[in-house]
């Protein structure tokens, strides 16, 4: 059995960029959720997709987007980068929507200079 | 507003010295509490679901417990390979988002 996959493991980008990140969703899992989690402290939900669609989001502009494909992988893109945008992004996978176990990728390690 | 608090938010043992994490919360129809395990610079590792009050589970040397307003992982004899961050995370009526709290970070010395 696949876990989940995330890509890339590490990105520098510069203040005002644009940034796309990948998650492969583990194998039977139909549902992803993106995460942010800043140095020291515990992740913070961005939003859910669920069968294409969002499903959930949280205290996060619109300058953070996503997209859930039919494969059930998902991106999760940021515009107007800023430096407080720099943190680790958690891709996490479950079965249906809802309090199913959400099984975490190793994330991406984002720097805004 | 939904809310989970993790305490201590770091704890020093000795090789086999048994010790608690503290995770309290207020969650408007809790759905669940999870418990994970994270590594410097990886992702959590999923260890156990807790779903009502009075729930245990147990895995190795650690077991956690459920009441109405708190969550407790139980660490027995721990090894230093159990030196890592534990995050609480409950998932709310909604059920869509975990609310994490900040994490406890444990060193295990041997």
């Amino acid at each position: 059995e696949t876990g989940v996959t995330q890509s890339p493991t590490h990105l520098i980008k510069t203040r005002g960029q644009q940034v796309t990140l990948r998650c492969s969703s583990q194998s039977g899992h139909n549902t992803v959720s993106w995460y942010q989690q800043a140095l020291g402290q515990g992740p913070q939900f961005i939003f859910q997709y669920y069968r294409e669609e969002e499903n959930g989001r949280g205290n996060f502009p619109p300058r953070f987007s996503g997209l859930q494909f039919p494969n059930y992988s998902s991106e999760l893109n940021v515009n107007a980068l800023e430096l407080d945008d720099s943190a680790l992004y958690l891709c996490a996978s479950s079965y249906l929507s809802g309090t199913d176990t959400q099984y975490f990728g190793p994330g991406t390690r984002l720097t805004v200079l | 507003e939904d809310q989970v608090t993790q305490s201590p938010e770091a704890l020093r043992l000795q090789e086999g010295e048994s010790s608690s994490l503290n995770c309290s919360y207020t969650v408007s129809g809790l759905r669940g509490l999870f418990w994970y395990r994270q590594d410097p610079g990886k992702g959590p590792e999923f260890l156990f679901t807790l779903y009502s009050a009075g729930e245990e589970k147990e895995k190795e040397r650690l077991k956690a417990t459920l009441t109405k307003k708190e969550s407790f992982l139980h660490i027995t004899a721990p090894k230093p390979e159990d030196s890592a961050t534990y995050l609480c995370a409950a998932a709310n009526q909604a059920g869509t988002a975990l609310i994490f709290g900040k994490g406890t970070t444990l060193s295990v010395s041997s």
